[in-house]
């Protein structure tokens, strides 16, 4: 099964920082990456497929890179709502793996 | 609107039975792949099963193959789950996705004595 390793575990920043979370797969996963976001209490939302495709009505801000094994989720000019558990998730093959979640909090 | 609704979640002694449904509105199930994943108190998201949009292929975690059972009715364009000798490690919220476009709000399975 392939594995999914995000970092860091949490971080803080401020609003209007931009924020890089990593996510690295145990074995190439071509282009078959995605990224969600979960607020407290709610349902996983998605926020990009395909590595760097936004989903319909998530802000420009939000941006998605990588190939291979390594991928990046990048948040830039942080806002409040962004408070929340980023998870990478691969859908090459199955098992589908998330990784384990990166916390941010806004300060 | 794409709409996913769970529903099913329950109180189940270790041992016992469950099935969940999730009902779909906008969208009809038959071409797309639909997956179960779950998420235990305080733990991230686990993936769970999927049946493959076409084929009907199932698909299952290595934490629940031969317990769970994927399936779907395509005239009440309803998602099922059905879990057969629930352990403890099964509680969780439990949400049905079409994994990158749509989630459900989830419903709790709490397996205990």
């Amino acid at each position: 099964d392939i594995q999914m390793t995000q970092s860091p575990s949490s971080l803080s920043a401020s609003v209007g920082d931009s924020v890089t979370i990593t996510c690295r797969a145990s074995q190439g996963i071509r282009n078959s990456l995605a990224w969600f976001q979960q607020r407290p209490g709610r349902a996983p939302k998605p926020l990009i497929s395909t590595v760097s495709i936004l989903q319909s009505g998530v802000p420009a801000r939000f941006s998605g890179s990588g190939s291979g094994t390594e991928f990046t989720l990048t948040i830039s000019s942080l806002q409040p709502e962004d408070s929340a558990t980023y998870y990478c998730q691969h859908y090459v093959g199955y098992p589908f793996t998330f990784g384990q979640g990166t916390r941010l909090e806004i300060k | 609107e794409v709409q996913l609704l769970e529903s099913g979640g329950d109180l189940v002694q270790p041992g016992g039975p469950l099935r969940l449904s999730c009902a779909v509105s906008g969208l009809s199930l038959g071409p797309y792949s639909m997956s179960w994943v779950r998420q235990a108190p305080g733990k991230g998201l686990e993936w769970v099963s999927v049946v493959a949009g076409g084929s009907g292929d199932t698909y299952y975690a290595d934490s629940v193959k031969g317990r769970f059972v994927i399936s779907s009715d395509i005239s009440k364009n309803t998602l099922y789950l059905q879990m057969n000798s629930l352990r403890v490690e099964d509680t969780a919220v439990y949400y049905c996705a079409r994994l990158i476009q749509n989630w459900g709000q989830g419903t709790l399975v709490t397996v205990s004595s």
